[in-house]
This record gives structure tokens, C-alpha cells and sequence, in this order.
């Protein structure tokens, strides 16, 4: 069974449009992080949630929206999409520990493309 | 600052060759991880190391946690074409911050 799950695996779309990417975990992790991937593979952290709680929002443009409905489930959603937003979009979880990151599983990504 | 110094950034090798690589910063660590990354894949969790001079092998891989904790190296003995893909360190920064650093990865190349 797949431990992260992320839909869609591919996202074509136009500029300006919105659009939402979905991820679930089945390890009852209670942490839950948004990475985003460029082109040179460079992983950057944007978001992450405790039991449903912001708690890492990195220096992101807010048209990004995450939203976690529950510990096992956080989206994101994307207002107005620009060309820079293309990349691969990285779900990933985690246990809590006391503010002490436990090691983080990864989704098998999401690849925006706009055009 | 917080910038994890991965290298090499590639590498070209033949297989049965043994690989090396090490991620460096002028910063503290609590917790070093190894991924590797295939292609159209998540990274997957290679190696965890939690203790400064933690040594920790798995199969082929093994990596240790710097003595100094702003360093980590990760070597893979007797390389197989499988293991080609893009590794990448992430660590932990102290100071409570519960966000994970990457470094930009080395990406290996293995010919049969």
C-alpha cells in the first residue's frame, strides 16, 4: 500500500487558472510538509502542518494555499497560476517529536506544468 | 547560514567502483538523512543518523554523522547500474527549527 499518495501525478494547465494538488497518509504521522522542486532539482520546504496546524510557512507567494482537513491529509491549492509555479510538487510526512523533525517520507510528487 | 554544501554535484563511475560523497555547512545539526532520487520518483530514505560520529550502514550504504555535526558523508561500495539517481543530504538544524535543509544533490551516473 502506498504510504504518501499524492493526486495528480501530472497538472497541465494555463496561466491564471487555479488548480489543487491532494496528498494523504496512511502511517499516522501527525506532521505533513509542501516541497516544491525546480528545475535543478533543488528541494525548498513551503509548508508544513502538525495536527492540522501551520507551522512552517516559508517565504511563499499567497496565492498558495495549503489546507489540512485532517492530520492524514493536507492540499494545496494554487490561485492564478504563473509560469514559475511549474515544478514538481513534493508531499511528504513525518512524526512529531518535540519540535525535533523524525524522518520525513516523500510522495511520488506532482509535476505542475503551466503554459 | 543554512545552506547545506552537497559534493560532488555529479558523478561518473564505473559499476563495481566505490562512491563518496559529503554534505558540509557552517551550521549545527541535530539530524543528518541520506535520500536517493529516481527519476519521476519522491526521494526514499536512504540512511537516518541522530548522534554526532553515528556511523550507520544499510547493504552497500554506509554514512556518518561529523563528529562536529555540520557534516555528514554518505559512500556506496561496489556500485551497480541501480544505484544511479540523484542523492541528496537533508539535515536538521539545531535551534528547534523543525523544518528539513536539502543539499542540491550529486547526482550519480553508473556504466556497466
Amino acid at each position: 500500500d502506498t504510504a504518501v499518495s499524492q493526486t495528480p501525478k501530472y497538472l497541465v494547465t494555463q496561466m491564471g487558472n487555479d488548480k489543487s494538488i491532494k496528498c494523504e497518509q496512511n502511517l499516522g504521522h501527525d506532521t505533513m510538509y509542501w516541497y516544491k522542486q525546480d528545475s535543478k532539482k533543488f528541494l525548498k520546504i513551503m509548508f508544513s502542518y502538525n495536527n492540522k496546524e501551520l507551522i512552517i510557512n516559508e517565504t511563499v507567494p499567497n496565492r498558495f494555499s495549503p489546507k489540512s482537513p485532517d492530520k492524514a491529509h493536507l492540499n494545496l491549492h494554487i490561485n492564478s497560476l504563473e509560469l514559475g509555479d511549474s515544478a514538481v510538487y513534493f508531499c511528504a510526512s513525518s512524526l512529531w517529536n518535540s519540535g525535533i523533525t523524525d524522518t520525513q517520507y516523500f510522495g511520488p510528487g506532482t509535476r505542475l506544468t503551466v503554459l | 547560514g543554512q545552506q547545506l554544501n552537497q559534493s560532488p554535484q555529479s558523478m561518473f563511475i564505473q559499476e563495481g567502483e566505490d562512491v563518496s560523497m559529503n554534505c558540509t555547512s557552517s551550521s549545527i545539526f541535530n539530524t543528518w538523512l541520506w535520500y536517493k532520487q529516481e527519476p519521476g520518483e519522491g526521494p526514499v530514505l536512504l540512511i537516518a543518523l541522530y548522534k554526532a560520529g553515528e556511523l550507520t550502514s544499510n547493504g552497500r550504504l554506509t554514512a556518518q554523522f561529523g563528529i562536529t555535526r555540520k557534516d555528514s558523508f554518505l559512500n556506496i561500495s561496489a556500485s551497480i547500474p541501480s544505484d544511479v539517481g540523484i542523492y541528496f543530504c537533508a539535515g536538521q538544524l539545531e535551534g528547534g527549527s523543525e523544518k528539513l535543509v536539502f543539499g542540491k544533490g550529486t547526482k550519480l551516473t553508473v556504466n556497466p
